[in-house]
């Protein structure tokens, strides 16, 4: 089983469409949690972390459910910009290495 | 600018040569890491460095080394005994302000002929 493990893509949604991506990690230790973004051929660059209250930035909308070891990313009003992968991404010590999850590729079509 | 540059942009290398990637940041973070990404995968740890003159193997580290002589730089050595090189390669660092989160450079793409 692999640590990190996230929703088999592609999504393909219309514009304007809120999309839900699930992660789940299996080491109840891990302490850290956050979503990156890789637009194609590019690196990843943060999109937010993962608080256990939940935490929203504009559109984007992540929860934690520690009890589950379920991380969640909720994309309200999708927008084309919006095509990208999303990786999930957990830390199990302060300054340690990340874990990857292997990514969900969305396509926001018009 | 802040940030973390990685070169070359493309790399080709030939069966049985020795070939270095490298990674510079003037972010001041003490960490710096390795990933290689696979086509349609997640990123898998090469070597990664939490200080000056120290770092760890990573998950998949045969086959590649590492040194850590400044803070700035992270070069990454891809050996002839590493089978199946090609792969998109990214350099990270993290620290200082950023707290946890690693920043990453543009990567390279390095391809065996």
């Amino acid at each position: 089983r692999k640590e990190v493990e996230q929703d088999p893509g592609p999504f393909n949604v219309p514009e304007g469409a809120t999309v839900a991506f699930n992660c789940t990690y299996s080491n109840s230790a891990s302490q850290s949690f956050f979503w990156y973004r890789q637009d194609c051929r590019k690196e990843p660059k943060l999109l937010m972390s993962v608080y256990s209250s939940g935490n929203e930035d504009g559109r984007f909308t992540a929860q934690l459910n520690r009890a589950s070891q379920y991380i969640s990313l909720l994309i309200r009003d999708s927008k084309l910009s919006d095509s990208a992968t999303y990786l999930c991404v957990v830390t199990y010590n302060q300054g340690g290495k990340l874990i990857f999850g292997q990514g969900t590729e969305l396509s926001v079509k018009p | 600018d802040g940030g973390i540059t990685q070169s070359p942009k493309y790399l080709f290398r030939k069966e049985g040569q020795n070939v270095t990637l490298s990674c510079e940041q003037n972010l001041n973070h003490d960490a710096m890491y390795w990933y290689r990404q696979d086509p349609g995968q997640g990123l898998r740890l090469i070597y990664y460095s939490q200080i000056v003159n120290d770092f760890q193997k990573g998950d998949i580290a045969e086959g590649y080394s590492v040194s850590r002589e400044k803070k700035e730089s992270f070069p990454l050595t891809v050996t002839s005994a590493q089978k199946n090189p090609t792969a998109f390669y990214l350099c990270a660092s993290m620290g200082g302000q950023g707290g946890e989160t690693q920043y990453f450079g543009p990567g390279t793409r390095l391809l065996v002929l």
